[in-house]
């Protein structure tokens, strides 16, 4: 089965600070990588998603993220936040093969002070 | 976009009685939707993922008896939580998954609080 762990619980940052969030899954075979962010109060949503091609993709609101396969690895960034982008922010992982079914890490709380 | 509705968003129920709650996608047919519960400031857990027509397939700890699903047709997959405790109080969210097309992905709901008093 696959597992996936985000290495911080808590961030805090000022505005215009830059943001990187990590993400390290474990499983043995291809899969697809996602970034969700959920704001305060509301659903989740999705970020950007990694399915194949070039391993640096661009999502909505100014993120990014790069699969890195050697490290098993699908960083979230961000060069400069705001106010706004205070949230949690879950990084899953999906396997190609049937199923589909989507694991979550734990979720990396980001406070953006303003 | 792909927009996936669930019903209610919030529920308090009295110890003892059943709760369905409702997941609909709205503009894409899924064949597979998915029921997460979350536990305050953690992180998603599926609990079972439905397919329409067939008998939900259920993660190991999940009761299948207590959390009933049923996915009765491409849009619609329900989730009912019976002889509720207040140990079964939770956010509950469902996901539907597009497989063709431009919505391609999973979607979430908004979700639902569960309140079992």
């Amino acid at each position: 089965a696959q597992s996936v762990s985000q290495h911080n619980h808590h961030v805090i940052l000022s505005e215009a600070a830059s943001l990187e969030l990590g993400c390290n899954y474990s499983y043995g075979g291809t899969v697809n990588l996602f970034w969700y962010v959920q704001y305060p109060g509301q659903h989740l949503q999705l970020l950007l998603k990694y399915f194949s091609g070039d391993p640096l993709v661009k999502g909505i609101k100014g993120f990014e993220a790069e699969f890195i396969k050697s490290k098993f690895s699908f960083n979230l960034r961000k060069p400069s936040v705001q106010w706004s982008d205070t949230a949690e922010y879950f990084c899953a992982v999906s396997p190609k093969a049937a199923g589909n079914k989507l694991t979550f890490g734990g979720g990396t709380r980001v406070l953006v002070k303003p | 976009g792909a927009v996936v509705s669930q019903h209610p968003s919030r529920v308090i129920c009295k110890s003892g009685t059943s709760v369905k709650i409702e997941c609909r996608s709205l503009d894409f047919q899924a064949t597979t939707m998915f029921w997460y519960r979350q536990f305050p400031k953690q992180s998603l857990m599926l609990m079972a993922t439905s397919n329409e027509g067939s008998k939900a397939t259920y993660e190991q700890g999940v009761e299948k008896d207590k959390f009933l699903i049923n996915h009765a047709s491409l849009t619609l997959s329900t989730l009912t939580v019976t002889s509720a405790h207040p140990e079964d109080s939770s956010f509950y969210i469902c996901s539907a998954r597009a497989t063709t097309g431009p919505v391609y992905g999973y979607t979430f709901g908004s979700g639902t609080r569960l309140t079992v008093v």
